[in-house]
């Protein structure tokens, strides 16, 4: 178990339709990362926020969203969701800020969306 | 963006074998990180290694950032290392790309 929570594990909805994504980082944690996993375009980094602030950015889409919260756990908003969608997303946390550069991050079980 | 390429894309082996996965890329990199997700989906990070050696266990890693490739080299496999490597590399933390693993699967 890495301390990575995430909500829910599973969700199926409709196209056009948002869902929002939960992650709680483990207990002292001040950064959040944000990967998408599908078939199609294998593992991408999507967004890193660190202290409730936005500090880098990967292949998001527009119709994608993420914020940091004061109590550090972090949300994924997916909005117009298409067909292409569909994918496994994992939340990572690290102690600092810098990503893999002196910290290592430790993934969350990951939300299985399905987009019908 | 910065093409990653490894290999090989499979890889099966017998317990105690030893192996080396490879991961070029195509531009200097700032950034190189090994993330291992096992057969029940979980990513683990292994290594953050842009150039130089590391070591954690049986597990190495190598990078040779002049010539744009890294090594993973998994000692004495076990059962437990089964499962999918991937290099993940970029300029800085911003931006960076994974590649399309390897999957391995070590047998009993």
């Amino acid at each position: 178990d890495s301390g990575v929570t995430q909500t829910p594990k599973h969700l199926i909805t409709a196209t056009g339709q948002r869902v929002t994504l939960r992650c709680s980082p483990r207990s002292g944690d001040l950064s959040v990362y944000w990967y998408q996993q599908s078939l199609d375009q294998g593992l991408q980094f999507l967004i890193q926020y660190y202290n409730g602030e936005e500090r880098a950015k990967g292949n998001i889409l527009e119709r994608f969203s993420a914020q940091q919260f004061p109590d550090l756990h972090s949300e994924l908003n997916l909005s117009s969701l298409e067909l292409g969608d569909s994918a496994l997303y994992f939340c990572a946390s690290s102690v600092g800020a810098s990503g893999g550069l002196t910290d290592t991050q430790y993934f969350g079980p990951g939300t299985r969306l399905t987009v019908l | 963006g910065i093409q990653v390429e490894q290999s090989p894309p499979d890889l099966i082996l017998q317990e105690g074998a030893n192996s080396t996965l490879r991961c070029n890329f195509s531009d200097s990199v700032n950034n190189l990180q090994w993330f291992h997700q096992n057969p029940w989906g979980q990513l683990i990070n292994l290594f953050y290694i842009p150039s130089g050696t590391k070591q954690n266990g049986r597990l190495s890693a190598t990078t040779v950032a002049t010539e744009r490739y890294s090594l993973l080299y998994i000692s004495s496999s076990q059962t437990t290392d089964s499962g999918v490597y991937f290099c993940a590399v970029g300029e800085n933390f911003n931006k960076f790309y994974f590649g399309s693993g390897t999957k391995l699967n070590v047998k009993p």
